[in-house]
């Protein structure tokens, strides 16, 4: 069966630091893959959707950018944090064949 | 372009009492539409979805949703609520034809439920 990880599940980081959180899906291929940050109050925004290896689309221009190395593999980075930065970061997967996102458990950051 | 909106933000009920959850999209094309529910600090989960057919679809938990096109709604209901269902409802919509099958959530309805 399928699944998707994320790690880390909670992260504190200094403003100006670097940022990478990794999300991982195993038991399928060429998945497109989505990383989203939810904020208290607003639902879910999309940040970075891709239907491919390198290939990234990015929804709304911000501090963050995000990289698909491998098939199964989705990292979203930034050089340096801001407060702004901080909420919590979903990623989702959906397979090929079905119009269904499946989520991971998500990372709580939170910049200080 | 596309939205959801879900114009309740809280919603108490009792347990045992019946629950509905508004939905409203703007959709151009023909819209798939999903329930899904999040307990506080997880991910979300899946609760149905409507892609096409019946427009009364059941899903996990005892949920169910129907799709009414004239109104642009899709509302989410269930019989009697358990202290268990509470948790945070999202509404999310996404087309058929859509680059990269991106879905649009709402803001989403925390439901409490009273003992």
């Amino acid at each position: 069966s399928q699944t998707i990880h994320q790690w880390p599940a909670t992260l504190v980081q200094p403003v100006g630091s670097p940022l990478s959180l990794e999300c991982t899906v195993e038991g399928t291929s060429n998945p497109n893959l989505y990383w989203y940050r939810q904020a208290a109050g607003r639902g879910l925004q999309l940040l970075f959707y891709s239907v491919g290896i390198g290939q990234i689309s990015s929804e709304v221009p911000q501090n963050l950018s995000a990289s698909r190395p491998q098939d199964r593999q989705f990292i979203l980075s930034s050089k340096k944090l801001l407060l702004s930065d901080s909420g919590f970061y979903l990623c989702a997967w959906r397979p090929g064949t079905k119009n269904i996102q499946y989520f991971g458990a998500g990372t709580r950051l939170s910049v200080l | 372009a596309q939205s959801v909106t879900q114009p309740d933000i809280h919603i108490t009920v009792s347990e045992g009492a019946s629950l509905e959850l508004r939905c409203n999209y703007s959709y151009g094309a023909t819209p798939y539409l999903f329930w899904y529910v999040q307990s506080p600090g997880q991910g979300l989960q899946l609760l149905l979805k409507y892609f096409s057919g019946d427009t009364l679809v059941q899903g996990i938990k005892g949920f169910e949703a129907e799709f009414k096109r004239s109104q642009s709604s899709f509302n989410l209901r269930k019989p009697s609520v358990h202290w268990s269902d509470a948790a945070e409802y999202f509404c999310a919509v996404g087309g058929v034809m859509e680059y990269g099958n991106k879905l649009v959530f709402g803001a989403g309805t925390i439901l409490r439920v009273k003992s």
